[in-house]
Parts: structure tokens; C-alpha cells; sequence
């Protein structure tokens, strides 16, 4: 089952600019995590931030997570056409041991 | 070595056909996954092993049979598929669960039944 919604579900930019994607799930979590899906290819995973976390930083990308409003963010400093891909967030529920459930995904598309 | 390598990269069955799906990783992670995913969808989680033994089955049709031989590989077995199940399977790893931690893709088979 889908644990997350994701918005915008599609996004496009050019180069240079910042790209800023949310995340709302549902029920309590140990961790949420983003990756990232190349068309056709296995996902990478990004960052992982977990629930005592409110913000967390890797290279270009900055990660923040508000455990009140079950909600997360993610954005892309200064994109690159590289990454274009899909992003998803994924949670790790408490009472679901095991089980990372996905996000819709938001469709990112970096034009030079 | 931080891959999870999958093979076939492309498989093309007839629903009476038998087909397997391989995967293998040399992390030492102690936990394998198979994941479903349809176009612009997410991955949607099949099964789950820790330590070899069937952890998670998310009541998959019976048609997709798991098999882990040992820690370093996991088998999806295809048997009499729908035209439906056409999908990307991926497989991923982690160190271990509970609390999921970074899950290891590969990059999947895309597989479509005819």
C-alpha cells in the first residue's frame, strides 16, 4: 500500500534553478528516505533522515522533516540536466517492520 | 562491490511459459526484496527476506514463487502470468530490519507477458 503523497507530481526547470519536492505520509516512522529513479532503471537512494531529525544536508541536496505534520521535503540546490529523473520519498512506518513504502514520485525535468 | 546486479535485463514470456527471475549481491546484506513496479508508479513491495527465511509475502498471487538459495542470491519464479503482470521487478538489498535502513536496487527486469 501507498504510505506517501508526493507534490508536485511533475516538475520542470531550467538549469541553475532549485527544485523543491514534498513528501506527506501517514502513520509514525523510524526514518523517511528519498531516492532517485532514472526512466526504466533501479532506484538510488539519496538521503535518509530519521524521526529525531529536522534537517539534513548531502552535497546539493537538503532534506527537512516535520514529524508533526508528517510531511518532508526535499530540494535541489542549483540542478543539473543530470538530474532529471523521479524522486521518491519512502517511509519506514513503526508497526510495519520491514516494509518501506514509496510515494507517488514527482517527475523532475532539468532543461539546459 | 556495491551492486545488486539482476538478471535478465528484458524477459518476454506467453502466460504458460515458466520463467526466473535472478538476483545477487555481494554486501553481505542480510536482507533481499522483490518490488513491483508499473510505469509512473512506485514500487509496490512483494516479499521480503531476512536472514533466508520468507519475512514478508504481500499477498502475491501464487503464480510469483521466491526463492533464496542463499544470502547472496534471490530468485523470482513466473509461472502462468497474466498479460497484467508486465511490470519492472526490481530487487534490492539492505544490512538488515527492522527499521529499514538504505535499500541497494538493482536495475531490474523489465518483463512482458504476451
Amino acid at each position: 500500500s501507498q504510505q506517501g503523497e508526493e507534490d508536485p507530481q511533475a516538475l520542470s526547470i531550467q538549469e541553475g534553478e532549485n527544485a523543491t519536492m514534498n513528501c506527506s505520509y501517514k502513520t509514525s516512522i523510524n526514518n523517511l528516505q528519498w531516492y532517485r529513479q532514472n526512466s526504466g532503471r533501479g532506484l538510488v537512494h539519496l538521503i535518509l533522515i530519521r524521526s529525531n531529525e529536522r534537517e539534513k544536508h548531502s552535497g546539493r541536496l537538503r532534506v527537512t522533516l516535520d514529524t508533526s505534520k508528517k510531511s518532508s521535503s526535499l530540494l535541489i540546490t542549483a540542478s543539473r540536466a543530470a538530474d532529471t529523473a523521479s524522486y521518491f520519498c519512502a517511509t519506514a512506518p513503526t508497526d510495519s517492520w520491514g516494509k518501506l513504502q514509496f510515494g507517488a514520485g514527482t517527475q523532475v525535468v532539468v532543461t539546459p | 562491490d556495491t551492486e545488486v546486479t539482476q538478471t535478465p535485463k528484458h524477459l518476454v514470456m506467453g502466460m504458460t511459459n515458466k520463467k526466473s527471475l535472478k538476483c545477487e549481491q555481494h554486501m553481505g546484506h542480510r536482507a533481499m526484496y522483490w518490488y513491483k513496479q508499473k510505469a509512473k508508479k512506485p514500487p509496490e513491495l512483494m516479499f521480503v527476506y531476512s536472514y533466508e527465511k520468507l519475512s514478508i509475502n504481500e499477498s502475491v498471487p501464487s503464480r510469483f514463487s521466491p526463492e533464496c538459495p542463499n544470502s547472496s542470491l534471490l530468485n523470482l519464479h513466473l509461472h502462468a502470468l497474466q498479460p497484467e503482470d508486465s511490470a519492472l521487478y526490481l530487487c534490492a538489498s539492505s544490512h538488515s530490519i527492522p527499521g529499514v535502513e538504505k535499500l541497494f536496487f538493482g536495475s531490474g527486469t523489465q518483463l512482458s507477458v504476451l
